[in-house]
C-alpha cells in the first residue's frame, strides 16, 4: 500500500474550515483514499473516502487532485468535539479492506 | 443494532500471563480485523478474517500472538507468556464483506496493562 505524510499536529478556530492535507505520490491506480479519525480513549472512525473524484457527505468534504498524489480533508465548521487524531490511508484493492494507519494528524479546535 | 463489541475493556495482567481478548462484531459482517495501537502511536494491523479463516497471519508481532473465530462471529485473540510490550489497547473492527469499498467498524478497544 502507499505511504502517506501528514503533518503531525494542527490548530483550527471553532467555526471555521479545518483543512488537513494528506501527501501520497505513490499512489496506485486502484487505491482510494480513506479518512478516518480517531478521538481520545475511542476507536477509530470512519469520516470519507474516494478514488479521484471529489467526495461529500455530513461530516467532510474529501478534496483528491487531478494526479491524486495529494487530497485534502475539509471539516467545514470545525467544533471542539472535532479534536482528535486524523488519518489518512491508502490501500490497494488486493489488500481488501485491511488498512494500515500512520501517524496522522492531531487537530485541535480551539474555542 | 449493536455496533462492534470488545470485552473485556481494561485488563492488567502479569507479565507471563495469557490474556484473551473478545470481540463480537456486528451481526451479518463477514470480515473482521485486529489491530493494536501503543501510546502515542498509529493504528498497527494485526490480523484480519473471511469468515472463519484467517489468510494473512504476517502482521502478528510473535508466535505467542494467535486468533481465532468462530460462527463467523466472535473472535478472540490471544496472548500468551504477555510481555511489557505488549500493553497496548488492542481494537476490533468488522466490514460487511472482505472488499475495497467497504467501510470498517471500530470497537472501542480493550486497553492492556502487562505489570
Amino acid at each position: 500500500d502507499a505511504k502517506t505524510t501528514q503533518p503531525p499536529s494542527m490548530d483550527c478556530a471553532e467555526g471555521r474550515a479545518a483543512n488537513l492535507p494528506c501527501n501520497h505520490s505513490t499512489i496506485s491506480g486502484n487505491e482510494y483514499v480513506y479518512w478516518y479519525r480517531q478521538i481520545h480513549s475511542q476507536g477509530p472512525q470512519y469520516i470519507i473516502h474516494g478514488l479521484k473524484n471529489n467526495e461529500t457527505n455530513e461530516m467532510a468534504s474529501l478534496i483528491i487532485t487531478e494526479d491524486r498524489k495529494s487530497s485534502t480533508l475539509i471539516l467545514p465548521h470545525a467544533t471542539l468535539r472535532d479534536t482528535a487524531v486524523y488519518y489518512c490511508i491508502v490501500s490497494k484493492e488486493t489488500s481488501g479492506s485491511r488498512l494500515t494507519f500512520g501517524e496522522g494528524t492531531q487537530l485541535t479546535v480551539n474555542p | 443494532g449493536a455496533g462492534v463489541s470488545q470485552s473485556p475493556s481494561n485488563k492488567v495482567t502479569e507479565k507471563g500471563k495469557d490474556v484473551e481478548l473478545r470481540c463480537d462484531p456486528i451481526s451479518g459482517h463477514t470480515a473482521l480485523y485486529w489491530y493494536r495501537q501503543r501510546l502515542g502511536q498509529g493504528l498497527e494491523f494485526l490480523i484480519y478474517f473471511q469468515g472463519n479463516s484467517a489468510p494473512d497471519k504476517s502482521g502478528l508481532p510473535s508466535d505467542r500472538f494467535s486468533a481465532e473465530r468462530t460462527g463467523e462471529s466472535v473472535s478472540t485473540l490471544t496472548i500468551q507468556r504477555t510481555q511489557q510490550e505488549d500493553s497496548a489497547v488492542y481494537l476490533c473492527a468488522s466490514s460487511l464483506v472482505y472488499s475495497l469499498d467497504n467501510e470498517q467498524f471500530f470497537g472501542p478497544g480493550t486497553r492492556l496493562t502487562v505489570l
